[in-house]
């Protein structure tokens, strides 16, 4: 079965304690995988798009990577601004883009 | 003004009552989405529209319809509605086949609650 799995639930961190989230993923073939930030009360929004293992994206103060079975959400000197839940997803080979199996998010809360 | 659009942002009904959420983008895009959130199962699809002719199911749609007004919107009705249907609801665009990189634009969300 086609599974998609955040770990931790939530994570504390201190300003400036630099982490890492974790994704992982069971799927018979990957076309793509996402991370997604949301904040409270709002919809989800586009981070970055991973296709093959290997491969890494920055932004800021996140980098995501990609391993054929896992990908890793890793922040660095994180700020308050920061606080957010991220959400990984993927699409599978046999489906169109935009179909999207997400996981449970990972809640982070960075405090000063 | 947002991109994406829902109507309404809450909404608390009663079992057995119909209910219809609306989504309206200006993006321009052909692709739109109604996804479900609940706490602990991250979003599921309910369905999805590639064009105006074009409706699939997703993952969940048992007990939803959908209908695609014209490019630019796009309505999830529940016909009765159960109280495992409260929830909150997204609605997403993507770009066209050529252009699309899997991104999705959400709205804002509808949260229905069902009494």
């Amino acid at each position: 079965e086609d599974q998609v799995t955040q770990s931790p639930e939530a994570l504390r961190l201190q300003e400036g304690e630099s982490s890492s989230l974790n994704c992982s993923y069971t799927v018979s073939g990957l076309r793509g995988l996402f991370w997604y930030r949301q904040d409270p009360g709002k919809g989800p929004e586009f981070l970055f798009t991973l296709y093959s293992a290997g491969e890494e994206k920055e932004k800021e103060r996140l980098k995501a990577t990609l391993t054929k079975k896992e990908s890793f959400l890793h922040i660095t000197a994180p700020k308050p601004e920061d606080s957010a839940t991220y959400l990984c997803a993927a699409t599978m080979t046999t489906d169109s883009w935009g179909k999207l199996q997400f996981g449970a998010g990972t809640q982070v809360v960075v405090t000063p | 003004d947002a991109d994406v659009t829902q109507t309404p942002r809450n909404r608390i009904t009663k079992t057995g009552k119909r209910i219809m959420l609306e989504c309206s983008q200006t993006k321009g895009h052909d692709r739109m989405y109604w996804y479900r959130q609940d706490p602990g199962l991250g979003l599921r699809l309910i369905y999805y529209s590639f064009d105006v002719k074009d409706i699939n199911k997703g993952e969940i749609s048992d007990g939803y319809s959908v209908s695609r007004q014209a490019q630019a919107k796009f309505s999830l009705s529940l016909e009765s509605a159960i109280p495992n249907q409260t929830a909150l609801y997204f609605c997403a665009t993507s770009e066209p086949g050529q252009r699309n990189t899997g991104e999705l634009f959400f709205g804002e969300g509808s949260r229905l609650t069902v009494l």
